[in-house]
């Protein structure tokens, strides 16, 4: 099955980017996805990107793909408070109906 | 004009009771799955439907039958609940292939006691 890795925690103060980090295993992905998880909240699709992009910009948010490394980046600029949750990265299982594999999520505190 | 909707958000009932949550989703998409996020937010997928028809079951004890009475529809019982399931329960839907991104619902916190 597709591993799908990420670091569990990321402070930052406002104003400042974030980059929040996400390895996967499978190379046949075509689509990568973030999803942003608010406390007691739903998941909010934020972006996605095709494998066959190396980057995808939406407003504050940056998307960088590296496939050689299965290397999977959100940055995020100019970050607000109102962007503290949980950010997850997904990838589409090619074996399991394309039901989303996620990471462990990444805390995103920010801090005035 | 909710695109995935789910009931009930909060379920508390006791050890043993069967249990259903209900999912709706109003995208003409062709494919539903429900997630399992535990305590420590890990989300795992458990069922896949695609036009009614199972097609992935992730290793989930058989106390949980997912129905799909028609596309639009992916319900979910669960028998002799246990501590274990108490979790947030949440649906998604898509378009069949992965190509385009899941809508989720708002999910279901169960709590088992």
């Amino acid at each position: 099955g597709e591993d799908v890795e990420q670091s569990l925690f990321l402070s930052v103060r406002e104003g400042d980017s974030s980059v929040i980090n996400c390895t996967y295993t499978d190379s046949s992905s075509t689509y990568l996805y973030w999803y942003k998880q608010e406390p007691g909240a739903g998941l909010q699709l934020l972006t996605y990107i095709f494998s066959n992009m190396d980057m995808k910009q939406d407003q504050r948010l940056t998307v960088l793909l590296n496939k050689k490394d299965k290397h999977l980046s959100l940055r995020i600029a100019d970050t607000q408070t109102g962007d503290s949750a949980i950010y997850f990265c997904a990838v589409p299982g090619q074996d399991s109906g394309y039901a989303l594999n996620f990471g462990k999520g990444t805390s995103l505190l920010v801090t005035p | 004009d909710t695109a995935v909707s789910q009931t009930p958000k909060y379920l508390v009932t006791q050890m043993g009771n069967d249990k259903s949550i209900k999912c709706e989703q109003n995208l003409g998409h062709d494919t539903m799955y429900w997630y399992k996020q535990d305590s420590k937010k890990f989300l795992k997928i458990m069922f896949s439907y695609n036009n009614k028809e199972l097609i992935i079951n992730e290793t989930v004890p058989n106390r949980f039958s997912p129905k799909s009475p028609d596309k639009a529809h992916l319900n979910l019982h669960i028998n002799s609940l246990e501590l274990g399931d108490s979790a947030v329960y949440f649906c998604a839907s898509s378009p069949w292939g992965g190509r385009l991104e899941q809508y989720f619902g708002p999910g279901t916190r169960l709590t088992v006691t």
